[in-house]
């Protein structure tokens, strides 16, 4: 158990919808990072916030929002979903800015219909 | 931007057979992390390496990070079906965040 969860599990939703994905950090951690990980595509990362405040970009669409909350917890909102959104999205967290070891959540499995 | 290349994309081996995966960077690294992912789970840290040259061990698993801090790679002695799975490496410069290869996903047969 690597201390970070992320829910839902599981998400089902139609095109052109929105869905909140949720992740809490492991205790301690400051830094969130959230990934969506396609067929392929391997680890994409989308952004990174620590302790509240956005701190780097990734290829995250204008269509994704994230933010971080004064608890630390996180939401990845997505909206106007397509199929192509179809993923699974990790939440991860570590304990600093610097680059220290990623702690992955179970992920949210996304599936656009 | 920082590229992370990784090869092979799959490899399938026999159990008992050593397996090796390669990570490239297309910048000098900081450090270098790997990390583990099994069917269906999610990616666990497996190791970072920081200094030129390093070699780390764990077990059958052996980590090396390259002179210029531009390679690494990841072998695995006399593979188990334990260790089937998708192996990533992760790369970073300085305070950038890491940057993901694609991962080598390993089959290991009975």
């Amino acid at each position: 158990d690597s201390g970070v969860t992320q829910t839902p599990k599981h998400l089902i939703t139609a095109t052109g919808q929105r869905v909140t994905l949720r992740c809490s950090p492991r205790s301690g951690d400051l830094s969130v990072y959230w990934y969506q990980q396609s067929l392929d595509q391997g680890l994409q990362f989308l952004i990174q916030y620590y302790n509240g405040e956005e701190r780097a970009k990734g290829n995250i669409l204008e269509r994704f929002s994230a933010q971080q909350f004064p608890d630390l917890h996180s939401e990845l909102n997505l909206s106007s979903l397509e199929l192509g959104d179809s993923a699974l999205y990790f939440c991860a967290s570590s304990v600093s800015l610097e680059s220290s070891p990623l702690h992955f959540g179970n992920g949210t499995r996304l599936t656009v219909t | 931007g920082q590229q992370v290349m990784q090869i092979p994309q799959y490899q399938h081996v026999q159990e008992g057979e050593d397996f090796t995966t390669y990570c490239n960077s297309s910048t000098t690294l900081s450090n270098i992390q790997w990390y583990k992912q099994r069917p269906g789970g999610h990616p666990v840290f497996l190791i970072q390496l920081v200094k030129s040259g390093e070699v780390k061990k764990q077990k059958r698993l052996t980590f090396q990070f390259g002179e210029a801090k531009k390679n690494s790679s990841l072998h695995i002695t006399a593979t188990q079906t334990t260790d089937v799975g998708t192996y990533f490496c992760a790369g970073a410069s300085g305070y950038s965040t890491l940057t993901f290869g694609k991962g080598t996903m390993l089959l290991v047969s009975p």
